[in-house]
């Protein structure tokens, strides 16, 4: 199964509203990272947290990572029509014979209305 | 900056028929990944190989096997392909500095089989 699962499985908002994704994760991890895709194109890395972060900004996106709930959250704020696509929490292992592995979650398609 | 290079980027196989989707990095990382995408669903990885001469299965390794040719190329292989192998396969690459940094992906190869 899928190490990483998000909610909601899709999210539909105006522009400059703010959109919320959470991911939960199963086991312990070196850090969590969110990715982007646009239409089935590669996907792109947006931002990385490690394990002993709590909170990390970058431009509009702040990510939390709470470890003793193993879970995540993608916030974007004043959220644009160009933010339509699909954003993807992925995990590194800790750890064991699966270090380094990158597992994905199932993905929160976000579209933004003009 | 080439980054990540996959090979073919479309691909159509009748059932029975072999193939190799080739994929190059040229950023010097240890990490390489193969993953495959199906309409609705995250990434499912196929095999990682964390370092070079090193590979591992993933979720869904049924069906495929690895190269690790050298530190820049990891090729994967479908001996003998069938409808379920249909789907948009992706290459990705990362590397180890104080933990796992980010994975960077190729384009991706849409494979058909029919």
């Amino acid at each position: 199964s899928q190490q990483g699962e998000e909610d909601p499985q899709a999210l539909s908002i105006q522009e400059g509203e703010n959109a919320t994704m959470n991911c939960s994760y199963k086991t312990s991890i070196n850090n969590l990272q969110w990715y982007r895709q646009n239409s089935g194109r590669g996907l792109v890395h947006l931002i990385l947290i490690r394990s002993n972060e709590r909170e990390k900004h970058s431009g509009r996106l702040r990510v939390t990572l709470d470890t003793s709930k193993k879970s995540s959250s993608l916030l974007i704020t004043a959220s644009r029509a160009a933010d339509t696509a699909s954003y993807f929490c992925a995990s590194v292992r800790a750890g064991g014979t699966s270090y380094g592995k990158l597992t994905f979650g199932q993905g929160t398609i976000l579209t933004v209305h003009p | 900056n080439a980054g990540v290079t996959q090979t073919p980027k479309f691909q159509v196989l009748k059932t029975g028929q072999s193939m190799t989707l080739q994929c190059a990095q040229d950023m010097n990382h240890n990490s390489m990944y193969w993953y495959r995408q199906d309409p609705g669903m995250g990434l499912r990885l196929i095999y990682y190989s964390a370092s070079e001469g090193t590979t591992d299965k993933g979720e869904v390794p049924n069906g495929y096997n690895v190269s690790r040719l050298n530190k820049r190329e990891f090729s994967l292989r479908l001996e003998s392909a069938a409808p379920s192998q249909t789907s948009v396969y992706f290459c990705a690459s990362s590397e180890y500095f104080r933990g796992y940094t980010e994975a960077f992906f190729g384009q991706g190869t849409r494979l058909t089989v029919v």
